[in-house]
């Protein structure tokens, strides 16, 4: 069980499109996910945290308005770049939780975008 | 502000050794400690999750130890094999539940 879907695993666009990447929770309903950003050769970075009808957590220096994240459901988390732009080409990996603090995150298998 | 080190960066062994990743973290009051895999270009698998009241966890060929008071955790990986090259990543977490990585370290297993 606890297994993490994220769609598309990969997507090409062009600078100034915007992008949606679907994150769900298949067999369980995720209190929070999280959506990280990793570059190549680096770690992951956490960008948000997502809790389920109500507004994202956004870290120091990410741009809220750039990156949208709407948790309609249990099951359902949503990040969409904005007019993307080059630099935001990178690997965008979301993360469910089911119990806050004592529950291991389960990790999606990652979308990996490039912006031209 | 909480910040993982993960030390060395990149390790080759031949295959058969046993060998041990550091993870050295700077606030004691983690919550828990995870060690995840990640084979490149792939999202992350969860290896172990040690919760801060434990002082190891154990899933076959691999355990994992945490020191709270001197903020270190260690990943030993008995009788390596070239199937375990991947990159290891160590993770603390707060109640929250927000995980803050090490930058990892790369594995080669040489057969």
């Amino acid at each position: 069980g606890a297994v993490v879907s994220q769609h598309p695993s990969w997507v090409i666009c062009k600078s100034g499109t915007s992008v949606k990447i679907e994150c769900r929770s298949l067999d369980f309903q995720a209190t929070t996910m999280f959506w990280y950003r990793q570059f190549p050769k680096q770690s992951l970075m956490l960008m948000a945290t997502s809790n389920e009808g109500s507004k994202a957590t956004y870290e120091q220096g990410v741009e809220k308005d750039k990156f949208l994240i709407n948790h309609a459901s249990l099951t359902l988390s949503t990040l969409t770049v904005t007019s993307a732009h080059p630099e935001d080409s990178s690997f965008y990996i979301c993360s469910a939780h089911r119990d806050r603090g004592t529950d291991t995150q389960y990790f999606g298998p990652g979308t990996r975008l490039t912006v031209l | 502000k909480q910040e993982v080190t993960q030390i060395p960066a990149a390790l080759s062994v031949p295959e058969g050794e046993n060998l041990v990743l550091n993870c050295s973290f700077t606030d004691s009051a983690i919550y828990n400690l995870q060690w995840f895999r990640q084979d490149p270009g792939k999202g992350l698998t969860s290896l172990l999750l040690i919760q801060s009241s434990q002082r190891e966890q154990t899933s076959g060929r691999l355990n994992a130890s945490l020191d709270k008071s001197s903020g270190r955790s260690t990943l030993y990986i008995a009788a390596s094999q070239p199937g375990d090259s991947a990159t290891y990543l160590c993770a603390g977490s707060s109640n929250t539940g927000k995980l803050i990585f090490g930058q990892g370290t790369t594995l080669q297993v040489k057969p």
